[in-house]
């Protein structure tokens, strides 16, 4: 099964400064989905960014940006610039690639916690 | 497009009543997916539809919990003689056939249900 970890429950920024969120997963596939999801307090869940990993290149998304490192099945985001408005619970997840029944799924990492300090 | 509706947003309920869910994904999306969120955890996948049929249930589902959704469109999670541990937020999510567009799966803001 397929197991996704984030080792830090909460992390703290200066507005303005850069953060960089650590996330770990477990799989024996070969080709797989990887994604950062926000949720802000109380409110839906956003996509942030996702990278496939037959891609080497890593995936940025304006202010956001990953770490991408297969071999060992590292998947950091690194947010820029960082706004109050990026003060929100954060979210790594995993999911097999193709269209089959079992594969679809999203498995997510137990969270980080992102404080923004003005 | 109004993106994924759930309702109600909030429900407390007495241990032992049973509650029903309700989740109104992206109209043209033909897959629904259900997931359990704790306080202060990832959400844990629950069960998932394509169109009418439910493909895959997690062990989690447990013989108390019945998901539905006829004609393909809307959705209902069901738990029946509701125990504490049921206390959680409940997501609903749906995606196109492949899932993997360029905004991933779109979620609903959730039912938080609270047992008492």
């Amino acid at each position: 099964a397929q197991t996704v970890t984030q080792s830090q429950p909460e992390m703290s920024v200066q507005e303005a400064e850069t953060v960089t969120l650590s996330c770990t997963y477990d799989t024996s596939e070969s080709d797989y989905y990887l994604f950062w999801y926000k949720q802000p307090p109380s409110r839906q869940m956003i996509l942030v960014i996702r990278q496939e990993a037959y891609k080497q290149q890593n995936a940025t998304e304006n202010r956001f940006s990953v770490n991408f490192q297969k071999a060992a099945k590292s998947f950091s985001l690194k947010i820029s610039d960082s706004q109050l408005g990026d003060a929100a619970m954060y979210f790594c997840a995993y999911r097999r690639a193709g269209a089959k029944a079992a594969g679809n799924k999203l498995t997510f990492g137990g969270g980080t916690r992102v404080l923004v300090k003005p | 497009d109004t993106g994924v509706s759930q309702n109600p947003r909030h429900k407390i309920t007495k241990r032992g009543q049973n509650v029903t869910f309700r989740c109104d994904p992206i109209s043209e999306h033909n897959r629904l997916y259900w997931y359990r969120q704790t306080l202060g955890q990832g959400p844990e996948f629950l069960t998932y539809f394509q169109n009418e049929a439910q493909l895959e249930k997690s062990r989690l589902l447990s013989d108390r919990f019945s998901a539905e959704r006829p004609k393909g469109s809307f959705s209902t999670l069901e738990i029946q003689r509701t125990e504490q541990g049921d206390s959680a937020m409940y997501l609903c999510a749906s995606s196109g056939i492949w899932g993997d567009s360029r905004y991933g799966y779109t979620f609903g803001s959730g039912t938080r249900l609270t047992v008492v």
